[in-house]
């Protein structure tokens, strides 16, 4: 069974640009979770899917949004970033609705300059 | 604010030491979660305790859950050098429009050879 994929592995973008992060869950997993986690810091929620739809935000700004597709893959995209959206961006995937064992993705580096 | 709380937030132990860290909700959960993050790797299930009082021993990692189901913890015996990393405790709390894990800010555990 493959795992929690993500693409790219390093992205590095300007101040003020954009960026898009990609994810495919397990086969056969609905929910998708997106989290920051910067350097040496926790695991902090950004964004819940199941189904196509957002079930839960984090405390971010609404320059952070995403999707998921009819295939349950997701994407998260970050605008007008800033310096501290630096930071490893993970994607997890539940089999069960929310409370399920949860497997991560290898994450996202985002850096920006 | 913070549902799971989790101490201590790092651990520097001699290797053959033993290491512990807890894990305290605000709330009753239904089941607790841990998870292990590698240095330069990402969260990685470890296991899940459901029952009042449960005890779950793999090798060397025992992990207990509170009777009253609000806390939880894992104990190394003689950590070695692979148990290096991050401890995540999870438990599940209601968000947005379902029930979703809720992850402590961990321990992160250096053991020195």
């Amino acid at each position: 069974e493959a795992g929690v994929t993500q693409s790219p592995t390093h992205l590095i973008k300007t101040r003020g640009q954009q960026a898009t992060l990609r994810c495919s869950p397990i086969s056969g997993h609905t929910s998708v979770y997106w989290y920051q986690q910067a350097l040496g810091l926790g695991l902090q929620f950004l964004l819940w899917y199941d189904e196509g739809e957002e079930r839960n935000r984090g405390n971010f700004p609404p320059r952070f949004s995403g999707r998921q597709f009819p295939n349950y893959s997701s994407e998260l995209n970050v605008n007008a970033l800033e310096l501290e959206d630096s930071a490893l961006y993970l994607c997890a995937s539940s089999r069960e609705d929310g409370t399920g064992e949860q497997f991560f993705g290898p994450g996202t580096r985002l850096t920006v300059l | 604010g913070q549902q799971v709380m989790q101490i201590p937030q790092y651990q520097h132990v001699q290797e053959g030491e033993d290491f512990t860290t807890y894990c305290n909700s605000s709330t009753t959960l239904s089941n607790i979660q841990w998870y292990k993050q590698r240095p330069g790797g990402h969260p990685v299930f470890l296991i899940q305790l459901v029952k009042s009082g449960e005890v779950k021993k793999q090798k060397r990692l025992t992990f207990q859950f509170g009777e009253a189901k609000k806390n939880s913890s894992l104990h190394i015996t003689a950590t070695q050098t692979t148990d290096v990393g991050t401890y995540f405790c999870a438990g599940p709390y209601r968000g947005g429009s379902g029930s979703r894990l809720t992850f402590g800010e961990g321990t992160q555990l250096t053991v020195n050879p």
